[in-house]
């Protein structure tokens, strides 16, 4: 079965300022997608960034973007310029694309604190 | 925002009652999922659907139901509340076509 490890419960950043947020995950599998969820307090779950296992290169989605390495499955968020909006729970989440099931399995969480 | 609706939103309930909660989709997503959030153990999976009456379990499906009649709607039954079952309850929806899912916006269950 797969799983996903997010290792930091906790992170704090200076407005401004840099922060890489770490996701390790199991699989046998070849083929696959990851994706980063962000948690504000209004508890709505927001699709921050995606990635295809098959894609060499590393996604990005403006201040936000990935370092992915398939064969340590490693796959760490790095927010850039961080703002205050960006303090949230952040979700690290694994999903097999040769199933016909589409199962989502997350890590639990990071919460992350951005001080001004 | 993919048309997701969860109700209710907050829900207070005595321990051994029966609690229904619904997910309501208005995309004509093949896959839906019910999951709960608890501090610590992130989102975990209760059950989920691949298509209308075909439903399987989750990692965390004890004391769980649901029923899938319509592809709009997926119903979460707890037969007999428990403490253990005060959580946050996200319903989810893909289609094969989509990689991400998308989520509603939860249900707080407190159980007492």
């Amino acid at each position: 079965a797969q799983t996903v490890t997010q290792s930091q419960p906790e992170m704090s950043v200076q407005e401004a300022e840099t922060v890489t947020l770490s996701c390790t995950y199991d699989t046998s599998e070849s083929d696959y997608y990851l994706f980063w969820y962000k948690q504000p307090p209004s508890r709505q779950m927001i699709l921050v960034i995606r990635q295809e296992a098959y894609k060499q290169q590393n996604a990005t989605e403006n201040r936000f973007s990935v370092n992915f390495q398939k064969a340590a499955k490693s796959f760490s968020l790095k927010i850039s310029d961080s703002q205050l909006g960006d303090a949230a729970m952040y979700f690290c989440a694994y999903r097999s694309a040769s199933t016909g099931t589409y199962k989502y399995i997350f890590g639990t969480g990071t919460r992350l604190k951005v001080l001004a | 925002d993919a048309g997701i609706t969860q109700s209710p939103r907050h829900k207070v309930t005595e321990t051994g009652t029966p609690v229904t909660l619904r997910c309501h989709q208005t995309e004509n997503h093949r896959y839906m999922y019910w999951y709960r959030q608890d501090p610590g153990h992130g989102l975990r999976l209760i059950h989920y659907s691949y298509g209308v009456k075909d439903t399987d379990k989750g990692e965390v499906s004890d004391g769980y139901s649901v029923s899938r009649s319509k592809t709009e709607d997926f119903l979460l039954t707890l037969e007999s509340a428990t403490s253990s079952q005060t959580s946050v309850y996200f319903c989810a929806i893909t289609e094969q076509m989509n990689t991400e899912a998308f989520f509603g916006q939860g249900t707080r269950l407190t159980v007492v």
